[in-house]
């Protein structure tokens, strides 16, 4: 089936480094993805929406300057959070649209990133 | 940003024992989804609704697309201790171009 993976599943950074997570679509062309960030026994808040060669549209309240989101190509997105605080901890999740077949739309794993 | 109400927040059943939850909005959806997330995972779709008085089931899963379309729910019949789990419900105005929502989950406790 169609599979969408996160890397790095863990990551851990110093604060005020930055950090990059990688989003695939290995099988099939995405010519949508969301990112995610879910913070312990809560839920999946939505941080921006990427198309293909577009800039991402960034929910309310989300930093675009530092959340940076770059979605170069159909099966690739990529989040880097800049000068990452400890307060940026958390859960980041991925999902793309298939745009192939019903625009379904499937989940990463998630990343879990540690600022300390 | 927005979120969709579940309740109950959390559950704590004996094995066997039917569960019900369900998820409400303030504004309509035309498309609601019902996801479990195991610890430290991505969440897993079970149901997907397209159609409001849709009514699906997937096993043991049965799940119902309100007729207002501002809600859901979600039943599980003779629970087993591998649906302990969080449940979330996620709404979408058009499932083929739009953002989903996430509701604010349901933690399941099974004992055996």
């Amino acid at each position: 089936g169609a599979v969408v993976s996160q890397h790095p599943s863990r990551v851990i950074c110093k604060s005020g480094t930055s950090v990059k997570i990688e989003c695939r679509s290995l099988d099939f062309q995405a010519t949508t993805m969301f990112w995610y960030r879910q913070f312990p026994k809560q839920s999946l808040m939505l941080m921006a929406t990427s198309n293909e060669g577009s800039k991402a549209t960034y929910e309310q309240g989300v930093e675009k300057d530092k959340f940076l989101i770059n979605h170069a190509s159909l099966t690739l997105s990529t989040l880097t959070v800049t000068s990452a605080h400890p307060e940026d901890s958390s859960f980041y999740i991925c999902s793309a649209r298939d745009g192939g077949t019903g625009n379904t739309i499937y989940f990463g794993e998630g990343s879990w990133l540690t600022v300390v | 940003g927005q979120q969709l109400n579940q309740s109950p927040q959390s559950m704590f059943i004996q094995e066997g024992e039917d569960v019900s939850m369900n998820c409400t909005s303030s504004s309509i959806f035309n498309t609601w989804l019902w996801y479990k997330q195991d610890p430290g995972e991505g969440p897993v779709l079970l149901i997907a609704l397209y159609k409001a008085g849709e009514l699906t089931s997937n096993g043991r899963l049965t799940a119902q697309f309100g007729i207002t379309r501002k809600d859901s729910f979600l039943n599980i019949s003779a629970s087993i201790p591998s649906d302990v789990g969080i449940y979330f419900c996620a709404g979408c105005r058009s499932y083929n171009t739009d953002k989903l929502i996430f509701g604010t989950g349901t933690r399941l406790q099974v004992f055996p």
